[in-house]
Order: structure tokens, then sequence, then C-alpha cells
């Protein structure tokens, strides 16, 4: 049973470029969010992402998108980066329907530097 | 604004001590209630979590956490640590809002075993 995966492990970009990671969800997860977490903080939440549409957004500017396919995976997008956005991106994945209890399963994470 | 706040950032323990992290949280409906840990160069791992029932709670590795409504707090507690439990330590709160399950992590804390 293949737990969240996330690509690539490590990546470095310049100010101003754009970035896209990605993460496949655990097998029969359907919800994927993702995650800040910069150095000697704890996961901030960016978005989430339920059948394909973007259902909760946390306190981070447009620069930042997603997008869920069929299959569950999702990937987040950041243009004109910043050199703050330096941090290790984690994703999770869930299930979304009420009833349960939401339990989220990380990835290993993206750690993106830049410069 | 919901938020968990964790109150020790750093602890330092020699091998054998007990130990106990506090949290609290801050949010007025029903929440579903989480410690997750993260061992150096690993992912996020799910320690312990508390949504209903028993308000003591048993995870692995013998940690354990009560959850104190009335205080709004969730303690996580071990009685005895080892040097492996040199990590740091999330506790984390979701609840279903818009169709799926939100969460917030705390700042963590950073824990260190002296063998």
């Amino acid at each position: 049973d293949a737990g969240v995966t996330q690509s690539p492990t490590h990546l470095i970009k310049t100010r101003g470029q754009q970035v896209t990671l990605r993460c496949s969800p655990k097998s029969g997860h359907d919800t994927v969010s993702w995650y800040q977490q910069a150095l000697g903080q704890g996961p901030q939440f960016i978005f989430q992402y339920y059948e394909e549409e973007e259902r909760q957004r946390g306190n981070f500017p447009d620069r930042f998108s997603g997008h869920q396919f069929p299959n569950y995976s999702s990937e987040l997008n950041v243009n004109a980066l910043l050199l703050g956005d330096s941090a290790l991106y984690l994703c999770a994945s869930s299930l979304g329907q009420q009833g349960g209890i939401g339990e989220a399963f990380f990835g290993q994470g993206t750690r993106l530097t830049v410069v | 604004a919901q938020s968990v706040s964790q109150h020790n950032h750093h602890v330092i323990l020699s091998e054998a001590a007990s130990l106990e992290l506090g949290c609290n949280y801050s949010y007025g409906g029903t929440v579903n209630l989480f410690w997750y840990v993260q061992y150096p160069g690993q992912h996020l791992q799910l320690l312990l979590k508390y949504f209903s029932g028993d308000p003591l709670v048993k995870g692995i590795k013998g940690f354990e956490a009560e959850f104190i409504k009335s205080k709004f707090s969730f303690n996580l507690r071990k009685p005895s640590v080892q040097w492996s439990d040199t990590a740091e330590y999330f506790c984390a709160v979701n609840h279903f809002t818009s169709g799926t399950y939100k969460y917030i992590f705390g700042t963590g804390t950073r824990l260190k075993v002296l063998a």
C-alpha cells in the first residue's frame, strides 16, 4: 500500500521563476492538502483539493495555485518566486467525506530553495 | 481565529525522565485532535489521535495524551523517554467545514533526549 509520494525531493529555483510540485495520495484517499513548513515552524495550511476543486484555502497569495487530477493526484504551483518561499512543502492525503475524522497522512516533502 | 498553541518550543531531557508537552487549541465546535512526530530527516507521522470516547488516548511508542475539554487542552505525555524520542512534536486539530476537514497545526516542540 503506497503512502503519500512527492516529487521532486529537492529543488533550487531563482527569484521570479515558477515551480510545480507534485503529490500522489495514499491509495484510497481522495483529498489532498498542501502545507508550507518554514524552518522552525509548524506546517501552515495552503489549500485543500477534493473532487478536483479547491475546497479550502489558507492565508496564501494567489501566486500559490493548485490542481487535482481525476486520479486524485495533485500539483502545487508557485509563480513569481520570492526568497521567502523557501521552505519544505508538504502534501497530505486523507478521506474527505464526513463521518470519518479526516486523518492526514504526510509525504516526505519537497525542499524548495529560492536563490 | 482558530489556533493551536504549544507552550514549549524546546525541551531537553535525560533518558528515563518523564515528558509532558502542552497543547491548547482555540475552536468552539467539535474537533479531532492529533499529535504528530517528525524524526530528523523523516516525514510527519501520526503518534496518536482523539475523536471521541475515553479522553485518555494511547499512541505508539508508549506515548499517551489526555483531552480536557474544559481546558481546550490535549497534552502529550510519556513516563520515561528514550534517546530515540529525539524529534519534533506537533499538536494539530481538525474540524469538518465547507465539505472537508481542515487542519491547524501548532508551531511544534523540539525535544532532545540526552543519552
